[in-house]
Parts: structure tokens; C-alpha cells; sequence
């Protein structure tokens, strides 16, 4: 399988409850991405990855955990969530620092809802 | 603090009818411009990069131009099939980070 996958598709979560959203990619890049797309806003960068090496956290809650245990996978741990943390949650890879880039590639995105 | 603003937010047209999208951006060391297609419920998908002022590229129906201040994604005879969300957004700080704009959401219809 190419590109980026992003699993689940769709989750539906209490306030209480305890989920992980899973990324894997397989073009060989070194750095991925987690961005929160809500509705007519832009994509909000949430955390950066390179070398697997966690080096930007935009000030994102403690409640969104985010784990890279190798090149090829990025998670995104849940807990404690609250409704407006509803949204399209969308990984990304690039070739990343010092290499000539093209774009990054973005998996479909987990589409969370907090109930 | 870098900033890309996109313009119209929504934008209909009638098949063939030929229009334009901007995307305006501050300009701090500009180091890539991007264009990116979003259908829904999917994640975006690259279209073009853009690197310095009177570059331009172009792949079917679409057309990007870049000037010192904004973009512009030219979108000739559209079809019904471009209909989607298109998003820009340029490099800013460091690890290749990508900020966006809200995006045009495009609908051509029949």
C-alpha cells in the first residue's frame, strides 16, 4: 500500500472515553504532521515529527497526546476530549527539513465526533 | 506572524465559465507557495509549488501565478468535476511547516 492511510475513518467518542488515531505512510519521508481541520476554518497544525523526533507542539491541550515510534507511524492518543474538539484530524508526510520538497502528502482523515 | 488569506470563500460558476482564486500571503521570506484540491471528506491533495514571483504552472484546466504579494489559481472552461475545495499555503519557520488558508470552496455546475 502507497501514500499515507489514516484509521479510523470515523469515531464517535464519549468526554470520558480513551481513543488513539493511527497514521502510517510508506513513501520513505522523514517528518509527519498532525493538523485539526474544522469547519471554514483553516487547517491548524497541531504537531510536527522529524526523524521521529517530536519538535513542534503548537500549544495544543494535554488532553491530545501524540506519539511517532518509528518513520513510518504517527498516533495521536485522545482523552478527556470535549465537543468542540469535533473535527477532520488529518496526518501528513514530507521529505522534511534540508530536502528539496514537493508538498506534503495528507492521508483522508479521521473524522472525530465528541458526544 | 505569517498569514495567508484566501478570497472569494465560495466561489459558483456555470460549466465553462472561466474565474480566478487569490490567495494573498505575508511576505517573510517567501520559501513556497502551494496550491492544494480538497474533496469532502477527504484530505487534500497536491496540486502545485510555486517559488518565486512570475513563475507559473499549469496542470489541465488549472493555472497558478505567482507575484510578490499573492497567487492567483486560474481555473479555465471549468467542469462540474473541479468542484472541490481549493487551500494555499506557504512554508513558514522551520521542519517545512505548512500554514493554510480557510480555502475557496468552488462549485461548477452544468
Amino acid at each position: 500500500e502507497t501514500g499515507v492511510t489514516q484509521t479510523p475513518r470515523h469515531l464517535v467518542m464519549g468526554m470520558t472515553n480513551k481513543k488513539s488515531l493511527k497514521c502510517e505512510q510508506h513513501l520513505g519521508h522523514n517528518a509527519m504532521y498532525w493538523y485539526k481541520q474544522s469547519a471554514k476554518k483553516p487547517l491548524e497544525l497541531m504537531f510536527v515529527y522529524s526523524l521521529e523526533e517530536r519538535v513542534e507542539n503548537n500549544s495544543v491541550p494535554s488532553r491530545f497526546s501524540p506519539e511517532c515510534p518509528n518513520s513510518s507511524h504517527l498516533f495521536l492518543h485522545l482523552h478527556t476530549l470535549q465537543p468542540e474538539d469535533s473535527a477532520l484530524y488529518l496526518c501528513a508526510s514530507s521529505q522534511g527539513q534540508g530536502a528539496p520538497n514537493y508538498g506534503y502528502t495528507f492521508g483522508s482523515g479521521t473524522r472525530l465526533t465528541v458526544v | 506572524e505569517d498569514q495567508v488569506t484566501q478570497s472569494p470563500e465560495a466561489l459558483r460558476l456555470q460549466e465553462g465559465e472561466s474565474s480566478s482564486l487569490n490567495c494573498s500571503y505575508t511576505v517573510s521570506g517567501l520559501r513556497g507557495l502551494f496550491w492544494y484540491r480538497q474533496d469532502p471528506g477527504k484530505g487534500p491533495e497536491f496540486l502545485f509549488t510555486l517559488y518565486s514571483a512570475g513563475e507559473e504552472k499549469e496542470k489541465e484546466r488549472l493555472k497558478a501565478t505567482l507575484t510578490k504579494k499573492e497567487s492567483f489559481l486560474h481555473i479555465t472552461a471549468p467542469k462540474p468535476e473541479d468542484s472541490a475545495t481549493y487551500l494555499c499555503a506557504k512554508f513558514s519557520g522551520g521542519y517545512n511547516k505548512l500554514i493554510f488558508g480557510a480555502g475557496t470552496r468552488l462549485a461548477v455546475h452544468p
